[in-house]
């Protein structure tokens, strides 16, 4: 159990390119967690999955904002026509199946990403 | 919708004083709550957690009590430590959204400072 990874871990990009991340949760965690933490705040949640299944986003997760899990395994968000706004640190969590009225997150590294 | 209130930092305390980082929460139903930590240049961890009222969450001399009647969460520790030195976050974890999820709602976060 070598955690959760994510890649890359910092990304300089101009405004109106696109990016893409990557999520490796930990191994047999079917429930995966995007969350994106802007400077001197706390994580907000972006969007879930559980397996391949993109269950719930939130309305912080515009339209240029794409995120998928194909197979259940890794999953990658991408984020198209980037925007000064959109710097910030990005999350990835994963958990495995829920116990009781809660599930337990384990989150990776984060990918900073900065939009020059 | 739920919300988490957490003191303002930062904090700087000496090496073997005592903890207290207030976390108030605002929550529909029963939710979980969590205190993770953020090193400097690292990801998040869980540090303890609470799944019902009266529970108590401990790890490494830390400790938070779940009070239902004051609705809070607040962290402690006896004696802190140089290596204490990071970010604290408290969260929530809500009932399940009929998705699945169990969405984190996160305070702003408390950075404590121990110094020698």
């Amino acid at each position: 159990d070598t955690g959760v990874s994510q890649d890359p871990r910092h990304k300089i990009t101009k405004r109106g390119q696109n990016v893409t991340f990557r999520c490796d949760p930990i191994s047999e965690h079917n429930r995966l967690y995007w969350y994106r933490q802007t400077l001197g705040q706390g994580p907000e949640f972006l969007t879930y999955f559980q397996n391949e299944a993109q269950l719930e986003k939130s309305r912080l997760l515009s339209d240029r904002f794409s995120a998928e899990r194909p197979k259940g395994s890794f999953s990658t968000l991408e984020i198209q026509r980037t925007e000064q706004g959109d710097s910030a640190m990005y999350l990835c969590a994963s958990s495995p199946r829920a116990s009781g009225n809660t599930d337990t997150q384990y989150f990776g590294p984060g990918t900073r990403l900065t939009v020059l | 919708g739920n919300s988490v209130t957490q003191m303002e930092g930062p904090v700087t305390l000496s090496e073997e004083a005592f903890l207290t980082i207030n976390c108030t929460y605002t929550a529909t139903g029963y939710p979980s709550l969590f205190w993770y930590v953020q090193y400097p240049g690292e990801g998040l961890q869980l540090l303890l957690k609470a799944t019902k009222a009266d529970d108590k969450g401990s790890n490494k001399g830390f400790e938070a009590t779940y009070r239902k009647e004051t609705t809070s969460f607040h962290l402690e520790k006896g004696s802190v430590q140089v290596s204490d030195s990071a970010v604290y976050f408290c969260a929530l974890s809500g009932h399940d959204s009929g998705a699945g999820s169990y969405q984190l709602t996160f305070g702003k976060g408390t950075k404590l400072s121990v110094i020698p």
